[in-house]
């Protein structure tokens, strides 16, 4: 059974303050790992889809890696218009649906 | 680009009563939508899958009598919750396939609706 697990599952960071959260994964066959933002009361906003091992993305503080077992997200001088939840999700090589982790709650302190 | 649009984005009903919730693809065409559900401070849970023109496939545990799903059109899905009760309240949101960019698999997601059975 495919699984995400994320951590920590709150983070408080003061402004500039940079850190990493995680996503931990098994899945049979990797099509792709998916990273989103949720903000309160919102649906959740896409961020980066990451294919293979190796591979990274980035937009604007934020920087997206992945390996066999886990994903980083990077967040880099973080404002405290970063404070939200973020997601992370897989899919399988054999189905449409994304299994999420139960996400990171950050708050950035001004 | 990649808009997905809810309506409405809250309702509040009274126990017994049906709810309709749209789901739009705006920019973009979408044979597969997903719906969501999301109680508060949890993860989003699948409910079901919809593919424009064919029966929907639930997730196990969820009664497909109860969340009605039509996906009519390659932009629109809805979701009706039948005879709703207050333990059907929660935050409903759907997601929408974009396959346009080969590759890419991306589900874009609605805003969310808030449903409250009274």
């Amino acid at each position: 059974e495919d699984q995400v697990t994320q951590s920590p599952e709150a983070l408080r960071l003061q402004e500039g303050e940079s850190s990493s959260l995680n996503c931990s994964y098994t899945v049979s066959g990797l099509r792709g790992l998916f990273w989103y933002r949720q903000d309160p009361g919102k649906g959740p906003e896409f961020l980066f889809t990451l294919y293979s091992a190796g591979e990274e993305k980035e937009k604007e503080r934020l920087k997206a890696t992945l390996t066999k077992k886990e994903s980083f997200l990077h967040i880099t001088a973080p404002k405290p218009e970063d404070s939200a939840t973020y997601l992370c999700a897989v899919q399988n090589t054999g189905f449409q649906k994304l299994v999420f982790g139960t996400g990171t709650r950050l708050l950035v302190s001004p | 680009g990649a808009v997905v649009s809810q309506h409405p984005s809250r309702v509040i009903c009274k126990s017994g009563t049906s709810v309709k919730i749209e789901c739009r693809s705006l920019d973009f065409q979408a044979t597969t939508m997903f719906w969501y559900r999301q109680f508060p401070k949890q993860s989003l849970m699948l409910m079901a899958t919809s593919n424009e023109g064919s029966k929907a496939t639930y997730e196990q545990g969820v009664e497909k009598d109860k969340f009605l799903i039509n996906h009519a059109s390659l932009t629109l899905s809805t979701l009706t919750v039948t005879s709703a009760h207050p333990e059907d309240s929660s935050f409903y949101i759907c997601s929408a396939r974009d396959v346009s960019g080969g590759a890419s698999d991306t589900q874009y997601f609605g805003p969310g609706t808030r449903l409250t059975v009274l």
